[in-house]
């Protein structure tokens, strides 16, 4: 089992470009989440999905789309990147909501 | 907005010594979890307590839930330089989400 990977590990944005960051798992997990990590702080939840082909808003969804076509699969795109977007970016997949989250490597994305 | 903190942000203490984390949180919770993150890596969940369970063991890792003080612990006891991280607690409610704070880092020295 892979576990929950993460492509690209790490991109170079300029303002204004777009970006596809993918997510996969092998866990047959329902639920799939969209993190953010800023240096000193926590996780911030931008999008989930609780199935295919269904996604809902997190707490910092603005400047961000998801789709779930596929179960194993949540994409993550930025239409327009801005600078306060570089972070680090985490998906993560569980079987149900509140339980055991398995998170994958991150994406460190910087936007210039 | 995350609902409540780990309480230290930053603990250094000497190999062999103990490390304490508290969590402390404002809603009602399903469950209280605890992630350990290294330095450049994902979050790794270390342990799961219910809201109806008040202590747990794994390994040398206690977590206890006091929840009519909406907090918890972590003890990391005999603590090893690959403790070096930092520790993340969720909490799990009746929203379909964990709601993480901000985490402590801990720092092993050997």
């Amino acid at each position: 089992n892979a576990g929950v990977t993460q492509t690209p590990k790490f991109r170079v944005l300029k303002t204004g470009q777009s970006m596809t960051l993918l997510c996969a798992q092998d866990m047959n997990h329902e639920y799939m989440y969209w993190y953010r990590q800023d240096p000193g702080m926590g996780l911030r939840l931008i999008h989930y999905s609780v199935g295919e082909g269904t996604t809902a808003k997190g707490e910092v969804p603005d400047g961000y789309n998801v789709s779930r076509l596929k179960k194993q699969n949540f994409l993550l795109g930025l239409e327009s990147a801005a600078p306060s977007q570089t972070s680090v970016y985490f998906c993560a997949s569980s079987y149900t909501s509140v339980e055991t989250q398995y998170f994958g490597p991150g994406t460190r994305l910087l936007v210039l | 907005s995350q609902q409540g903190e780990e309480d230290p942000q930053a603990l250094s203490i000497q190999e062999g010594e103990n490390a304490t984390m508290n969590c402390s949180y404002k809603t009602s919770i399903n469950n209280l979890q605890w992630y350990r993150q290294n330095s450049g890596r994902g979050l790794v969940h270390l342990i799961l307590i219910r809201s109806n369970e008040r202590e747990k063991h794994s390994g040398r890792l206690r977590v206890t839930l006091d929840t009519s003080k909406k907090s918890s612990s972590l003890l990391i006891t005999a603590s090893r330089a690959a403790d070096t991280a930092s520790y993340f607690c969720a909490r799990g409610g009746s929203a379909r989400q964990l709601t993480f704070g901000s985490g402590t880092q801990l720092t092993v020295l050997p």
